[in-house]
């Protein structure tokens, strides 16, 4: 059964540290893992994107990475900020059918306090 | 920011009413989708489409129907609302060839 879990449920910290979000996945076979973040009442938003052959991939603070052997992924978020606040999804896409079909993990909720 | 619209963003309705979640896009793109999801759970789709005319079941089973008569339009209705559809829902579309789907903000429905 395809599936992709996600660890911490929940996560705190102060302004300013750093945190990673943990992503495992058994979705085969893989197309692609990306990482969204989900501001409460908001719908998801894109920040990163990888494939089989990428290991890292960077935006602005946060930073992806990928082991596509051992079916992980983990988001590092540096000097987090308020607005970090959020719940961190990660969506693995399989490419064993036509629809690109899209797993979804429950995600992290993080929240950064001051 | 991606260019696409869900209204309304908040619904309060009492059991039985037909109720229809909007959902635009203006970037032209030819697939959409509906999820659903509950608070702290992951995103269930429910209906998806790939052009004019296109519309097909997801893989969580629901009461709701959905149409595309227009590119940009991806209306989903329900008939008889019940408590049990109390969620969020979430429209979201991708352009062919792309791999990023955009979502909308949402509707977050509440049955009494």
């Amino acid at each position: 059964k395809n599936q992709v879990e996600q660890s911490p449920q929940s996560l705190i910290i102060l302004e300013g540290k750093n945190c990673t979000l943990q992503c495992n996945y058994t979705v085969s076979p893989f197309s692609n893992l990306r990482w969204y973040k989900q501001d409460t009442g908001r719908g998801p938003v894109s920040l990163t994107i990888m494939t089989f052959s990428e290991n890292t991939k960077s935006n602005g603070r946060y930073t992806a990475t990928l082991d596509a052997d051992t079916k992980q992924s983990s988001l590092h978020i540096t000097a987090s900020q308020l607005s970090d606040s959020a719940s961190y999804i990660c969506v693995v896409s399989d490419r064993g059918s036509t629809l690109g079909r899209l797993y979804f993990g429950r995600g992290t909720q993080l929240t950064v306090w001051p | 920011e991606a260019d696409i619209y869900q209204t309304p963003r908040y619904l309060v309705i009492g059991t039985g009413k037909k109720i229809t979640l909007e959902c635009s896009q203006t970037m032209g793109h030819d697939k959409m989708y509906w999820y659903q999801q509950d608070p702290g759970m992951e995103l269930h789709l429910i209906h998806y489409s790939y052009g004019v005319n296109s519309t097909e079941k997801g893989d969580l089973s629901s009461e709701s129907t959905v149409s595309r008569i227009r590119t940009e339009h991806f209306p989903l209705t329900l008939e008889s609302a019940r408590p049990s559809h109390t969620s969020q829902y979430l429209c979201a579309s991708r352009d062919r060839g792309q791999e990023t789907q955009y979502f909308g903000p949402g509707t977050r429905l509440l049955v009494l």
